[in-house]
């Protein structure tokens, strides 16, 4: 069972906004530590996309958004495209465990 | 650019220990933190080991600590991870990850490579 939970998946169409959320507690994202994410394709490494809760690394196309607030995290997908069909983490930092921590990852399916 | 590259990976019995390394490039390895993430087939990441760009500090998992130890070579720009008392709950693909900074995140991953624990 993973420190952060996700949904295990969440779908939607080509052009459509999807969010998934990441839901943490008080010794990890509710203790103030960022939230990042990554993509992995299945088979691939992960490659980061969202860090610093809301930041983008360069080659990263603004249609991926992040945001927290409180115990909480989401990722925002705008303009749905097929490419985007991927595993989604969320990370943090656990301040009991002294390392950090995932989310369960959730499956996108563009429809 | 930068590039993270595993080895040592393999098949390996229960018990037996097995050394994983890490060769890196395209960056000043020296200055920064260094990550093993693992993931199980099927299963999600998990974080395993993190040790510092001088290796003063080290954190690991519950799971692993007193079985698995990380540790770097600034000089070989090189990345290590022994793994003792290897278990059949430790198969996994194994990646070599750099520090993004102070945040506590990873900005490159290498490719992974794969120990599977079995007897």
């Amino acid at each position: 069972q993973s420190v952060l939970t996700q949904a295990p998946s969440v779908s939607g169409a080509p052009g459509q906004r999807v969010t998934i959320s990441c839901t943490g507690s008080s010794s990890n994202i509710g203790a103030g530590y960022y939230v990042h994410w990554y993509r992995q394709v299945p088979g691939r490494a992960p490659e980061l996309i969202i860090y610093g809760n809301s930041d983008r690394p360069s080659g990263v196309p603004d249609r991926f958004s992040g945001s927290k607030s409180g115990t909480s995290a989401s990722l925002a997908i705008t303009g749905l495209q097929g490419e985007d069909e991927a595993d989604y983490y969320c990370q943090s930092y656990d301040s009991r465990l002294s390392i950090g921590v995932f989310g369960g990852g959730t499956k996108l399916t563009v429809l | 650019q930068v590039q993270l590259v595993e080895s040592g990976g393999g098949v390996v019995q229960p018990g037996r220990s097995l050394r994983l390394s890490c060769a890196a490039s395209g960056f000043t390895f020296r200055s920064h933190g260094m990550h093993w993430v693992r993931q199980a087939p099927g299963k999600g990441l998990e974080w395993v080991a993190v040790i510092s760009h001088d290796a003063t500090n080290t954190f690991y998992i519950d799971s692993v600590k007193g079985r698995f130890t990380i540790s770097r070579d600034n000089s070989k720009n090189t990345l290590f991870l022994q793994m003792d008392s290897l278990k059949t709950e430790d198969t996994a693909v194994y990646y070599c990850a750099k520090s993004g900074g102070g945040k506590y995140y990873v900005d490159y991953w290498g490719q992974g490579t794969l120990v599977t624990v079995s007897s």
